[in-house]
C-alpha cells in the first residue's frame, strides 16, 4: 500500500473547525483514502472513505485533491469528544492480499474548551 | 457501540503461559480481523478470516495462531508468552471482503510478567 504522511498532531478550539491533512504522494490510481480515528480507551473508530469525489457523512467531510495526492479530513465543528488520534489509510480493494488496514503514526488531536 | 464484542477485558498472566482471546463480530459480519496496538509498534494488522478460512496474514508471529468457529466468532491464541506480547489486541469486523468499514471492538488488554 502506498504510504501517507500525517502532521504528528495539532490543536484545535472548541466549536472550531479543524482541518486534518494527509498527503500520500505516490497513491494509486485504484487505491482508496480512508479516515479512522481512536478515542482514548477505545478501539479504531471508521470515520470516512473516498476515492476522487469529496464525500459527506454526518461525522465529517473528506475533500481530496485532484490530483489525489493529498486530501483533508474536515471536522465541521470540534467537540471535545472529537479529541483522538486521526489515521489517514490507503486500501487497494483489487489487492488479494486481503482487506487489512495499515495504520501509521496518525494525528494527535487535541480540542481545547 | 461498534457491536463487535471481545473478552476478556484485561488479562494478566506471566511468560511461558497461554491465552485465548474471543472475539464475537457484528451480527452478520462475515470477516474478522486481529490486530495489536503495542506503544513501540502502534496498530499492526495480524490476521484474517472470511467465513471460516483464514484470508491473510500480517506480522503475527509463529507462537500465535487463530481461527474462525461456524458461528462466526474468533478467537486468538498466544502461546510461549514473552513481556514483549504486553498489548492492547483489538478485534475487527466487516460485512464481507469489501475494505472500505471496519468495526472495531473495546479490545483486551493483555499484560505479561
Amino acid at each position: 500500500d502506498a504510504k501517507t504522511t500525517q502532521p504528528n498532531s495539532m490543536e484545535s478550539n472548541e466549536e472550531e473547525p479543524v482541518h486534518l491533512p494527509c498527503n500520500h504522494s505516490t497513491i494509486s490510481g485504484t487505491d482508496y483514502i480512508h479516515w479512522y480515528r481512536q478515542l482514548p480507551s477505545q478501539g479504531p473508530e471508521y470515520v470516512i472513505h473516498g476515492l476522487t469525489s469529496n464525500v459527506n457523512n454526518r461525522m465529517a467531510s473528506l475533500a481530496i485533491a485532484e490530483d489525489r495526492k493529498s486530501s483533508t479530513l474536515i471536522l465541521h465543528r470540534a467537540t471535545l469528544r472529537d479529541a483522538a488520534v486521526y489515521y489517514c489509510i490507503l486500501r487497494d480493494p483489487h489487492e488479494d492480499a486481503g482487506n487489512m488496514l495499515t495504520f501509521g503514526g496518525g494525528t494527535r488531536l487535541m480540542v481545547k474548551p | 457501540d461498534s457491536g463487535v464484542t471481545q473478552t476478556p477485558k484485561h488479562l494478566i498472566t506471566a511468560t511461558g503461559q497461554r491465552v485465548t482471546l474471543r472475539c464475537s463480530p457484528r451480527s452478520g459480519d462475515l470477516s474478522v480481523y486481529w490486530y495489536q496496538q503495542s506503544l513501540d509498534q502502534g496498530l499492526q494488522f495480524l490476521i484474517q478470516y472470511y467465513n471460516g478460512e483464514e484470508r491473510a496474514k500480517g506480522n503475527i508471529l509463529e507462537r500465535f495462531s487463530a481461527q474462525q468457529f461456524p458461528d462466526l466468532h474468533s478467537e486468538l491464541n498466544l502461546s510461549s508468552l514473552e513481556l514483549g506480547d504486553s498489548a492492547l489486541y483489538f478485534c475487527a469486523s466487516s460485512v464481507g471482503l469489501d475494505p472500505y468499514e471496519q468495526y472495531f471492538g473495546p479490545g483486551t488488554r493483555l499484560t505479561v510478567t
